[in-house]
């Protein structure tokens, strides 16, 4: 089955610089992406997702990168803002609307 | 608000007694999902429904989880003969069902805690 190994397990950036938070997936027939914002008791939170026919997806602050050769994908969150501390979860799908593997989790830490 | 509702969003049992959770969906939504989440891990998928059937279920779901859906709307979950590793969040999520990769939006979830 799918897996989905993410890293760093924590970041830490000053406030004003760039994260970047990385991805790999193991089945190629994977080709939907999602990402989530989880702060602390709270429910995840979509920020942003990419489908397989598409390499780049930016929304404001955040982007996401999609390598389907390599099988990687990548979030991209630049200007950090203290309100951006949380944990980011990405996660890999086959078809329309099934299941959700997700990675273990970044703790992201917006040092103000 | 129309988002994903769970309830309750605590419970605390003794272990050996029986649970139940419900996951009220977006109302448009025709896709329910169940994920469980422990501490410092991502949610790990157990099941989830398309309308009334139930279409997949994961290894992680023992004989002791059921799940419905009856009328394709609000789901239940219950755990029997609950276990001290039954504890856990339980996340319900829902998403519309169509030729294309669809969302899914996730309630606040059950956490659970077995005395």
């Amino acid at each position: 089955g799918e897996n989905v190994e993410q890293h760093p397990s924590t970041l830490s950036v000053q406030e004003g610089d760039s994260a970047v938070i990385k991805c790999t997936y193991s089945d190629s027939a994977s080709n939907y992406f999602p990402w989530y914002k989880q702060e602390l008791g709270k429910r995840p939170q979509l920020i942003i997702d990419i489908r397989s026919n598409v390499g780049e997806k930016k929304d404001q602050r955040i982007a996401v990168t999609l390598n389907k050769t390599a099988k990687h994908f990548s979030l991209h969150i630049t200007e950090t803002q203290p309100e951006d501390s949380a944990v980011y979860f990405c996660a890999a799908s086959i078809e329309g609307g099934n299941k959700l593997v997700f990675g273990a989790g970044t703790i992201l830490r917006v040092k103000s | 608000d129309t988002g994903v509702s769970q309830d309750p969003r605590h419970k605390i049992t003794k272990r050996g007694q029986n649970v139940t959770f419900r996951c009220d969906p977006i109302s448009e939504h025709n896709r329910l999902y169940w994920y469980r989440q422990t501490l410092g891990q991502g949610p790990e998928f157990l099941t989830y429904f398309q309308n009334e059937a139930q279409l997949e279920k994961s290894r992680l779901l023992s004989d002791r989880f059921s799940a419905e859906r009856p009328k394709g709307s609000f789901s239940t979950l219950e755990i029997q003969r609950t276990e001290q590793g039954d504890s856990a969040m339980y996340l319900c999520a829902s998403s519309h069902r169509d030729d294309s990769n669809q969302p899914q939006h996730f309630g606040d979830g059950t956490r659970l805690s077995i005395l």
